[in-house]
């Protein structure tokens, strides 16, 4: 991906609310997006990844994303998020085909209020 | 089964010392990636290895930072002649493959130049 954008630095959100961390890419060629998570002090952890297939890509802790190909899209939602969600998250992209850069958002932090 | 390994976690030096942060990847991963995360920002690429290979050093400043995985031990990065510009958090990552592999970070170094 050429550039990948998180248009939110901060989303609060009440417990057990849903949510969504958007995240848009620009690429004029086939892509692999990613989500990771980062908890303070920490390093990144993998949420979920999109590779080819399915739009609909769930992974870890609840969290899942779809792929728009027409709206250059990648957001992650969570039905009803816990405390713990509380951290940073990365949308991340890599241009398909042999070696490719990956290219990272500039955050998300997700604060989670009781 | 350790994930990716990074030492020293923390690591303070003065202006004009020498960092060298030190990069452990999982086993059976001979692919590494460094990247710098600054204060409230994303991550940047720096530099893709392999063992004993350079592939894509395109993030690295053109000074003063240099970066080697050898065919024994861990990858090292290296910084001469710190400047405070140069404190943010290094992480390193690895993987199986380049292509369509997923990149697994370790835990960071965060560097502070005083």
């Amino acid at each position: 991906a050429q550039s990948v954008t998180q248009l939110d630095s901060q989303v609060p959100v009440f417990e057990e609310a849903p949510v969504e961390l958007r995240c848009n890419y620009s690429s004029s060629v086939s892509v692999y997006l990613f989500w990771y998570v980062q908890y303070p002090n920490q390093g990144l952890q993998l949420l979920l990844k999109y590779l080819s297939g399915s739009t609909l890509v769930k992974g870890i802790n609840g969290f899942e994303a779809e792929f728009n190909k027409s709206q250059t899209s990648f957001h992650l939602r969570k039905p009803s998020v816990h405390i713990s969600d509380t951290a940073e998250y990365f949308c991340a992209g890599m241009n398909s085909g042999g070696y490719q850069k990956v290219t990272f958002g500039t955050g998300t932090k997700l604060q989670v209020i009781p | 089964n350790a994930g990716v390994m990074q030492n020293p976690r923390h690591l303070v030096r003065r202006r004009g010392q020498e960092a060298r942060l030190r990069c452990s990847p999982m086993k059976g991963h001979s692919h590494v990636y460094w990247y710098r995360q600054l204060p409230e920002e994303g991550l940047k690429f720096m530099v893709y290895l392999q063992k004993e290979n350079i592939i894509d050093e395109s993030g690295m400043p053109k000074e003063r930072f240099s970066a080697e995985f050898p065919k024994e031990g861990p990858s090292i990065l290296r910084i001469q002649q710190v400047v405070r510009g140069d404190s943010a958090a290094y992480f390193c990552a690895s993987s199986l493959g380049s292509v369509q592999e997923t990149q697994y970070f370790g835990p960071g170094t965060r560097l502070l130049v005083l």
